[in-house]
């Protein structure tokens, strides 16, 4: 594997689901993204995470909850989800913060 | 509110010819400026980054920075049917916030 990858990519769930996103890196990086991307929406950061460490929490509902056990490996938990929660998700990676990102293919999640 | 403003689009180009793409931010402090290609349903993709005044060249593409006008652009000359895609300016803040600010993109059409 090479670069950011992201499982799954394509995720449909009810509102009552408890699921997991999953992102890995194999860039050799120390910081971490999510992102929510919305239909005719920019990209909106949602938790940054620097050497395992979360230095951004972009004002997300408690329904998202993320987490970072090490610098390769970030999980975005989802639980009582709402359908305007339908979106792409992306993962990202960077050397140190504010840096370069790169970015996983995404999951693609809808809410029913 | 920090904010980085891009037309929306789409710019139609017909193929062969200069696509200019063109950005503006709010952060007289940002020291680093991304541009990123999205395909639709994609992930964005980095394809240049540029951190001093001027221009930089990479193949086909050019990025133009000018801080005290806070604008940065991006030149793709000899436009392809494949550029055509919505692309993402992105800036960093400064004040030690360790994230990037992106723009809701511009829609770029080529057509042969």
């Amino acid at each position: 594997e090479t670069g950011v990858t992201q499982t799954p990519r394509h995720l449909v769930m009810g509102m009552t689901n408890k699921k997991s996103l999953k992102c890995e890196q194999h860039l050799g990086h120390n910081a971490m993204y999510w992102y929510k991307q919305s239909a005719k929406k920019p990209l909106e950061l949602m938790f940054v995470y620097n050497f395992k460490e979360q230095t951004e929490n972009n004002s997300v509902p408690s329904r998202f909850s993320p987490e970072c056990p090490n610098s390769s490996h970030l999980f975005l938990h989802l639980h009582t989800l709402q359908p305007e929660d339908s979106a792409l998700y992306l993962c990202a990676s960077s050397q140190v913060a504010a840096d370069t990102q790169y970015f996983g293919p995404g999951t693609r999640l809808t809410v029913l | 509110q920090k904010e980085v403003e891009q037309n929306s689009g789409p710019l139609s180009v017909p193929e062969g010819a200069i696509a200019s793409l063109n950005c503006t931010y709010s952060d007289r402090g940002s020291q680093s400026f991304f541009w990123y290609r999205q395909y639709s349903g994609k992930s964005p993709e980095l394809i240049m980054s540029i951190y001093s005044n001027g221009d930089k060249e990479d193949g086909r593409f050019t990025a133009q920075l000018n801080k005290a006008s806070q604008y940065v652009s991006l030149l793709i000359r000899d436009s392809q049917p494949s550029d055509s895609a919505t692309y993402l300016c992105a800036v960093n803040l400064s004040g030690g916030y360790n994230k990037l600010i992106f723009g809701a993109g511009t829609r770029l059409a080529v057509h042969p």
